[in-house]
Parts: structure tokens; C-alpha cells; sequence
């Protein structure tokens, strides 16, 4: 069965430091998103991405914050200078369109000393 | 605004017991309706959806919910629980003028022998 799958599964990272989680995303699928669940918290949108563009994004998603789709399979999140408050579980998600069921990855917990 | 509320953080049942949770929305119309499982350390799940049509939805594991206008609910159901159910459950809207999936602070169920 199609899965996301996220790399890494645990990054230790320091704070001030750029961190990019990896993303594949379900092959046939158009729409591309990052979720984040900090730890004991709901889990929050931060942005979606369609036609290489981003559709929608949250009030977290700052500009501390970019993704991009390099290459045909690959969606990726970057923070450009990671903070204290930046430790969560970050999700990747796709879908074939609009409105349609998100299938979620596994997850890559940051962690920010 | 739009809002998910699951009004049990946490729920303990005994194997082979019944189960419902809770969930209800705050939106001006209908949303796409989700339920989604995490189990420790792993991503999120789908159980079910609901789009339009039949109110009683069918989902995997044995899952069903059901959507109530009238009370802007989407209750999560199984009729007898497994030891394997433990785990955290997240009820999910998803607006129509919107890519975004809101979700609610999850309730922890604890299964009993």
C-alpha cells in the first residue's frame, strides 16, 4: 500500500541551527502539506503546497519557515534558525485533491537544545 | 471560527466493552469529517470519513461514526474494544474553502484486560 514516508525519524538539532525535514509523499498525489504536533498538544496546520506554490499556510508558519518540492518526489520543510519552541513532531500529509483524505507520515520528532 | 472540540481527554474501558467519543464542530456548514488514530510512537491513521450521503459511516477496525447535523457531531463507535485500540483518536474537519484539516486535542483511550 502507497505511504509518506519521513526522514529523518529523529533530529537533534541546536538552537540557532537550519534544520530541512524530508518528505516523500504518495506518488500520485498533487497536494502536499506539514502538520506539527507539539509534545501533549493538538496537532496543527501549518501549511499546504499545490502547483509547486503554497495554497494556504498558519500564522506559525513564519518566515522562519520555507518548503519546497525539489525534484519530482520530494517535499521538504525548512527552519531556517530553529528555536526552543520549535521541538514537536512535525507530519508530512498529501492528497490527491482538494478536500479529499490525507494520508499522514509516520512523523520526524525535533528536538531544539 | 472554526473549531473541533473532543470533550474527553481521557477514556479507560475493559476489553470487549463498548465504546463511543466524542466529537463535535463549530462550522457554518457542513465539513468533510474525519477520524484519525495515532498509536504511541507512530503517525496518524484514518479510520473513517464522511463527506455527504449516509450519516452512518463505516471505517477500518471496526470503526463506525456517524454525523448529526442537528447537534454538529461525529461520534466514533465500536461495539466491543481490543486490547489493540489503545491509543489516541483525533477527530478532524476539513472546510470546504479550505485544504487545511483542523483538528481536535484527541482523547487517550486505555483499554483494560
Amino acid at each position: 500500500e502507497p505511504e509518506v514516508t519521513q526522514t529523518p525519524s529523529h533530529q537533534v538539532t541546536q538552537m540557532g541551527q537550519e534544520v530541512i525535514l524530508r518528505c516523500v509523499p504518495i506518488s500520485n498525489h498533487l497536494y502536499f502539506y506539514w502538520y506539527r504536533q507539539i509534545l501533549g498538544q493538538k496537532v496543527e496546520f501549518l501549511v499546504s503546497f499545490y502547483n509547486n506554490e503554497i495554497s494556504e499556510k498558519s500564522e506559525i508558519f513564519d518566515d522562519q519557515f520555507s518548503v519546497e518540492r525539489p525534484d519530482g518526489s520530494n517535499f521538504t520543510l525548512k527552519i531556517r534558525s530553529t528555536k526552543l519552541e520549535d521541538s514537536a513532531m512535525y507530519f508530512c500529509a498529501s492528497s490527491e485533491g482538494a478536500n479529499t483524505e490525507a494520508f499522514f507520515g509516520q512523523g520526524t520528532r525535533l528536538t531544539v537544545v | 471560527a472554526q473549531s473541533v472540540t473532543q470533550p474527553d481527554i481521557h477514556i479507560t474501558v475493559s476489553e470487549g466493552a463498548s465504546l463511543e467519543l466524542r466529537c463535535n464542530y463549530s462550522y457554518g456548514a457542513t465539513p468533510y469529517l474525519f477520524w484519525y488514530v495515532q498509536s504511541p510512537g507512530q503517525g496518524l491513521q484514518l479510520l473513517l470519513k464522511y463527506f455527504s450521503g449516509d450519516t452512518l459511516v463505516q471505517g477500518i477496525k471496526g470503526f463506525e461514526a456517524e454525523f448529526k447535523r442537528s447537534q454538529s457531531s461525529f461520534n466514533l463507535r465500536k461495539p466491543s474494544v481490543h486490547w489493540s485500540d489503545a491509543a489516541e483518536y483525533f477527530c478532524a474537519v476539513g472546510p470546504y474553502n479550505t485544504d487545511k484539516l483542523i483538528f481536535g486535542t484527541g482523547t487517550r483511550l486505555q483499554v483494560f484486560p
